[in-house]
């Protein structure tokens, strides 16, 4: 599959602060995703990162709150601003298909940020 | 709009025991299927999907699931757990040929003793 890897893996931040989550992937891909995994919960999408356009962003989700970057086809950062207690949880970055299974049909994810805000 | 529900939301077992995990889905469409797993401070994994054709569906680990359309269902299962096996549980589910964005379940807490 493809090696995702995230930056950093865990952080445990300020409210009123903004982290910045790195996403890199080792082979180019089209699109790109950002989750959040909160404790007990789903995995809910954030947002599609296209390169070289605008990210789309799930309901209740914001680019305000949310700014993603995706300057190439194998990088992509996600920050989360102005952080409150609220946004503690696990954000994984993820992608289509694989060198094993370039099927478009499949995501594969990375190993995840977990983020806990004071 | 899709969902999917896992009714089992924490699952203990003994090494030995046979394991069957729900997973119903709410979709009039064709969908693909699948399940991933999640070991303990490990990243998200494919366990084994489901896209057409033979409906019982072998994945890694000695992992199986079986399609029923008209159950609306995907049922993880496995005839013997190892400890190894403790680790979360998702199913998800998305179109064929519609939006490639899986929606998944909440997740089963597996937790196999010794």
């Amino acid at each position: 599959s493809a090696v995702i890897s995230q930056k950093p893996s865990r952080d445990i931040c300020q409210r009123g602060t903004s982290l910045t989550i790195q996403c890199q992937v080792d082979s180019q891909v089209t699109m790109m995703f950002w989750y959040r995994q909160q404790p007990g919960q789903s995995l809910t999408l954030i947002a599609t990162a296209n390169q070289g356009s605008e990210a789309t962003y799930e309901s209740g989700f914001v680019i305000d709150k949310f700014p993603i970057s995706r300057p190439n086809l194998t990088f992509s950062t996600l920050t989360v601003s102005n952080m409150s207690p609220e946004d503690s949880s696990i954000y994984l970055c993820s992608v289509e298909g694989a060198a094993s299974d370039p099927s478009t049909d499949t995501q594969y994810f990375g190993p995840g940020t977990r983020l806990t805000v004071l | 709009a899709q969902s999917v529900s896992q009714h089992n939301h924490h699952v203990i077992l003994s090494e030995a025991a046979s394991l069957e995990l729900g997973c119903n889905y709410s979709y009039g469409g064709t969908v693909n299927l699948f399940w991933y797993v999640q070991y303990p401070g490990q990243h998200l994994q494919l366990l084994l999907k489901y896209f057409s054709g033979d409906p019982l569906v072998k994945g890694i680990k000695g992992f199986e699931a079986e399609f029923i359309k008209s159950k609306f269902s995907f049922n993880l299962r496995k005839p013997s757990v190892q400890w190894s096996d403790t680790a979360e549980y998702f199913c998800a589910v998305n179109e064929t040929g519609g939006s490639y964005i899986p929606t998944f379940g909440r997740g089963t807490s597996l937790i196999v003793h010794p």
